[in-house]
């Protein structure tokens, strides 16, 4: 079963515009994590965040954490259209039977017109 | 560094056939994972490797097998293909397989089975 679930499941912005992705979990987690996916293609990791964590910042990319509500947010500041990809989060659980092994949402579709 | 690099990139395969896919990790890590993604079902964990001990196992029947070699490289094996088993599989690869690190992802492997 899948852990994490993105919101909204399709995005349409212009270049230049902010894009905020939004990720909601089930259980308690050591750690959670954005990728993208380019149209067919690998996983491009992006950021991790630790559940001690609240926020954390990479170049044009800001992800929160609100453990009490089990959601992260993504954002994407000044949109190219090269950002135009699919976005997931994954997170893992908070159980050592679960090592190595990631829960992953059905993404995010992110389309930046130029 | 050198990312992860999986092999082959593409295949085509008929029902009943067996496929073995390969992926190398990143230069120092230990621990590798594979995930199938499809369409239908998103992305779902199959297995994960540490030290060549399998650790985790998703649900998935024993068609889908897996091992780890001493130098870390990981092979996936699915025997008597069926249609449903097209997908994008990708590995992964992590320091050391705990909570706290990152999982990098290659750029998978496209099976077709016809």
């Amino acid at each position: 079963s899948q852990q994490g679930e993105e919101d909204p499941q399709a995005l349409s912005i212009q270049e230049g515009e902010n894009a905020t992705m939004n990720c909601s979990y089930k259980t308690s987690i050591n750690n959670l994590q954005w990728y993208r996916q380019n149209s067919g293609r690998g996983l491009v990791h992006l950021i991790l965040i630790r559940s001690n964590e609240r926020e954390k910042h990479s170049g044009r990319l800001r992800v929160t954490l609100d453990t009490s509500k089990k959601s992260s947010s993504l954002l994407i500041t000044a949109s190219r259209a090269a950002d135009t990809a699919s976005y997931f989060c994954a997170t893992d659980e908070d159980r050592g039977s679960t090592l190595g092994r990631l829960y992953f949402g059905r993404g995010t579709q992110l389309t930046v017109w130029p | 560094k050198a990312g992860v690099t999986q092999t082959p990139r593409y295949l085509i395969k008929t029902r009943g056939q067996q496929v073995t896919l390969s992926c190398s990790p990143i230069s120092g890590h230990r621990s590798v994972s594979w995930y199938q993604q499809t369409p239908g079902q998103g992305l779902q964990f199959l297995f994960e490797y540490f030290s060549e001990t399998q650790r985790n196992k998703g649900n998935f029947p024993g068609r889908f097998s897996g091992r780890q070699f001493s130098n870390s490289r990981s092979e996936m094996n699915v025997s008597t293909l069926e249609l449903g088993d097209s997908a994008l599989y990708l590995c992964a690869s992590s320091l050391g397989g705990g909570q706290f690190y990152e999982q990098y992802f290659g750029p998978g492997t496209r099976l077709t089975v016809t």
